[in-house]
């Protein structure tokens, strides 16, 4: 138990789906994250939430689609994907303190499969 | 540009054998430094972490020493388990920062 919990754990979509990912964290972070794992390809960040609002988008296609309610919540949203977006998708969080030593703590991810 | 990089995998041992798996990190100023694991089908855990130059990390009979004048984070284990065969992530953040650099990846593999 890390204290991020994603759903669902696996999923599996048709390029022309509309699904979304959902990730919330019980740690009282602030600030929260989505990265994206493929085999054989150094991890990606995606996104960077802080205090909800979108500090980083890392030249992620509109496809992908995030939305942070409030700061305990994050989801993806997924549209017209291609196969090559099949991934790990890791969902994180983290406590900005204004200070060194900002640790992020993951969730056990989301296997997408997109067919 | 920051970047960290470790020792190409797989790395593959008997269970009981002493276990380094090196990483070098290029970055300005004080970054933290973090160790995290990826078990088979599972997300990122933080298997341990150092702040400061000459801090060291520890968890799980895991350990690293944040070496500022070599620039390395080297992690080591005194006697493998079967159960730790992961793929093992080193990674740093900037100082006042929130966005993690990760090195490649390296696999261990530990046999009985």
């Amino acid at each position: 138990e890390t204290g991020v919990t994603q759903t669902p754990r696996h999923l599996v979509m048709g390029m022309t789906n509309k699904k979304s990912l959902k990730c919330e964290q019980h740690l009282g972070h602030n600030a929260m994250y989505w990265y994206k794992q493929s085999a054989k390809k150094p991890l990606e960040l995606m996104f960077v939430y802080n205090f909800k609002e979108q500090t980083e988008n890392n030249s992620v296609p509109s496809r992908f689609s995030p939305e942070c309610p409030n700061s305990s919540h994050l989801f993806l949203h997924l549209h017209t994907l291609q196969p090559e977006d099949s991934a790990l998708y890791l969902c994180a969080s983290s406590q900005l303190t204004g200070h060194s030593g900002n640790t992020i703590y993951f969730g056990e991810g989301s296997w997408l499969t997109v067919v | 540009g920051d970047s960290v990089t470790q020792m190409e995998g797989p790395v593959t041992l008997s269970e009981e054998a002493f276990l380094t798996i090196n990483c070098t990190y290029t970055a300005t100023g004080y970054p933290s430094l973090f160790w995290y694991v990826q078990y088979p089908g599972e997300g990122l855990q933080l298997l341990l972490k150092a702040t400061k130059a000459d801090d060291k990390g520890s968890n799980k009979g895991f350990e690293a020493t944040y070496r500022k004048e070599t620039t390395s984070f080297h992690l080591e284990k005194g006697s493998v388990q079967v159960s730790d065969s992961a793929v093992y992530f080193c990674a740093l953040i900037k100082e006042e920062g929130n966005k993690l650099v990760f090195g490649a990846g390296t696999i261990l593999r530990v046999k009985s």
